[in-house]
């Protein structure tokens, strides 16, 4: 069935360290993608989204594009910084939505 | 515009009894969906409404029931509830009318079963 696969966490890096949070998923059709963020104690936020294949999504210095070809929306972050620190879930969808296992990241200063 | 609100924010309940989850949706949203986030976990789709009708259901038992009313905010129920019913259970409103939207969440409530 349907589903998204994330990277294992928890993931832990330094203050302006790269950032690359895998995620792939199997699906029909050419679904909606979507990184959200969930801080502690919170619900989940929009980070980004791309609605078709080689689309781009972009906010706050994440990034993350959709690839047809590899079913895969990679979340990237050139100099992530300590308030960057919280669960990241992959998730695909049309209203419904699927959700990866989320990821944990830890920021350290 | 006022974004999705959930109450209450935590819950404690006794094996076999029953809950009632509220959410207001997003102003100018008309579809809501609930889900079901256990600790460590992704969020699972429980069921959708749309003009207060369900529309999508997850794999979740008959005993996780839903409302929604004229306007559009929405009930999660839940019977005879069972130790594995503890999880943060968050409701996300949508606009169903427009093709690959996405879905804002409230800040979830806490149901803790004992």
């Amino acid at each position: 069935g349907d589903s998204v696969t994330q990277m294992e966490g928890p993931v832990t890096l330094s203050e302006e360290a790269f950032l690359t949070i895998n995620c792939t998923y199997t699906a029909t059709g050419y679904p909606s993608l979507f990184w959200y963020v969930q801080y502690p104690g919170e619900g989940l936020q929009l980070l980004l989204k791309a609605t078709k294949a080689d689309d781009k999504g972009s906010n706050k210095g994440f990034e993350a594009t959709y690839r047809k070809e590899t079913t895969s929306f990679h979340l990237e972050k050139g100099s992530v910084q300590v308030s960057d620190s919280a669960v990241y879930f992959c998730a695909y969808g049309r209203g419904k939505l699927i959700f990866g296992q989320g990821t944990e990241l830890s920021v350290k200063p | 515009e006022t974004g999705v609100t959930q109450s209450p924010t935590h819950l404690i309940k006794t094996r076999g009894q029953q809950v009632t989850l509220r959410c207001s949706s997003q102003s100018g949203h008309n579809t809501v969906s609930w889900y079901q986030q256990a600790l460590g976990q992704g969020p699972q789709f429980i069921f959708q409404y749309y003009r207060e009708e369900e529309n999508g259901r997850g794999n979740f038992p008959p005993r996780f029931s839903g409302l929604q009313f004229p306007n559009y905010s929405s009930e999660l129920n839940v019977n005879a509830l069972e130790l594995d019913d503890s999880a943060l259970y968050l409701c996300a409103s949508s606009l169903r009318r427009q093709q690959n939207t996405e879905a804002f969440f409230g800040q979830g409530t806490r149901l803790t079963v004992v």
